[in-house]
């Protein structure tokens, strides 16, 4: 069985501070993990993935993310927030990267001037 | 890249309606597909899973028939919501696995907003 857990439906930020979104697992074999964004009434856009390779793994507009197996974690960071970065934020799970996934419920991420 | 299209992109019902919504995969042949509901303000829920030339795997507590899949073709993969109920209003998203390249990745479509009234 597969899971996430996100902690904190929603968070906010002020621009120019760090983000943190968290990010738990739980999985019987080793995962593949990804962060997705969705804009208001838009699909989902892939930030990044993590497939067994390097843990800490570098995704699109600035975000990155570290994959700490003692922890069953998946936190995502970026160093600066913009305004620009305001959405909603799944982290999800898979037993490889062309099955199914399992999301999280999602954060909300305010930026606020 | 890979890109994986839904349509329509929004519809309106009315009760007691079915309401066929189709996934496609654009420039690449994907054997399986796979089916999420979005409520407002929730997550992205599996619903099922479409296989090319057989039956649709459903997750638990999914009815099969009221949520008809056909995976007809290597490229499309249809849901047809049966008998459309208020509580049935949503988000549809489907994802596709393009297998080329060693490593599968996992493409989203833009999703279908189903509003039944």
């Amino acid at each position: 069985a597969q899971s996430v857990t996100q902690l904190g439906s929603h968070v906010s930020v002020s621009e120019g501070a760090l983000v943190l979104l968290r990010c738990n697992y739980s999985s019987s074999v080793p995962p593949y993990l990804f962060w997705y964004v969705q804009y208001p009434n838009q699909g989902l856009q892939l930030l990044l993935k993590y497939t067994s390779a390097a843990t800490l793994v570098k995704g699109i507009n600035g975000f990155e993310a570290e994959f700490k197996k003692s922890e069953t974690s998946f936190h995502l960071t970026k160093p600066s927030a913009h305004m620009s970065d305001a959405a909603e934020y799944f982290c999800a799970v898979s037993s490889n990267t062309g099955n199914q996934f399992y999301f999280g419920t999602g954060t909300s991420l305010t930026v606020i001037p | 890249g890979a890109v994986v299209s839904q349509h329509p992109s929004r519809v309106i019902c009315k009760s007691g309606t079915s309401v066929k919504i189709e996934c496609r995969s654009l420039d690449f042949q994907a054997t399986t597909m796979f089916w999420y509901r979005q409520f407002p303000k929730q997550s992205l829920m599996l619903m099922a899973t479409s296989n090319e030339g057989s039956k649709a795997t459903y997750e638990q507590g999914v009815e099969k028939d009221k949520f008809l899949i056909n995976h007809a073709s290597l490229t499309l993969s249809t849901l047809t919501v049966t008998s459309a109920h208020p509580e049935d209003s949503s988000f549809y998203i489907c994802s596709a696995p393009d297998g080329g390249g060693g490593t599968d990745t996992q493409y989203f479509g833009p999703g279908t907003r189903l509003t039944v009234l």
